[in-house]
């Protein structure tokens, strides 16, 4: 089975601060592992994903992650908030690639503050 | 690219009732789609895979019965909540995965909220 576990459930920083977002995976097999984005009533969005390429990997909006093996983990990373990075924010975590069946984390909500 | 579609956004209907969500990939081919409940302040779970021209997959705990899947053609997948409850209400979420290449992303619709009263 495979799962993903997301560190605090709301993170608050301020305009121009560095944004962290935990991850952390569990899985029998080699993971693809995905962040994605959910603004208000809204669908999800792609930020970036890891297929077993190379391990820090570059998003849109500016976002990146870093797969660690040895930590099991997969942090999402943004050098400088901006107010319209405000979101919820899921890790999901699949066998095969993004096609498949996913399984989310439980999201993290940001607030970014001035 | 790679648009889908749900509709409609927004649904309010009486208990007892049936209501159906459509999902629509509007520029590819979706052989499979998915669909997600997510409730207010939690994650997404998948319900069940849809596959076009077959019977499809549920989810362990997902009523088959009472969550209707049919995935007519490649485009199109429609999911009918039968005999609607208020426990039934919530935010649905379909994706589709683009045929034409093996292991891409899926793309997902802005969702379709429910309520029952």
């Amino acid at each position: 089975a495979q799962s993903v576990t997301q560190l605090g459930s709301h993170v608050s920083v301020s305009e121009g601060a560095l944004v962290l977002l935990r991850c952390n995976y569990s899985s029998s097999v080699p993971p693809y592992l995905f962040w994605y984005v959910q603004y208000p009533n809204q669908g999800l969005q792609l930020l970036l994903k890891y297929t077993s390429a190379a391990t820090l990997v570059k998003g849109i909006n500016g976002f990146e992650a870093e797969f660690k093996k040895s930590e099991t983990s997969f942090h999402l990373t943004k050098p400088s908030a901006h107010m319209s990075d405000a979101a919820e924010y899921f890790c999901a975590v699949s066998r095969t690639g993004g096609g498949n069946k996913l399984t989310f984390g439980t999201g993290t909500q940001l607030k970014v503050e001035l | 690219g790679a648009v889908v579609s749900q509709h409609p956004s927004w649904v309010i209907c009486k208990s007892g009732t049936s209501v159906k969500i459509e999902c629509r990939s509007l520029d590819f081919q979706a052989t499979t789609m998915f669909w997600y409940r997510q409730f207010p302040k939690q994650s997404l779970m998948l319900m069940a895979t849809s596959n076009e021209g077959s019977k499809a997959t549920y989810e362990q705990g997902v009523e088959k019965d009472k969550f209707l899947i049919n995935h007519a053609s490649l485009t199109l997948s429609t999911l009918t909540v039968t005999s609607a409850h208020p426990e039934d209400s919530s935010f649905y979420i379909c994706s589709a995965r683009n045929r034409a290449v093996y292991q891409e992303t899926q793309y997902f619709g802005p969702g379709t909220r429910l309520l029952v009263l």
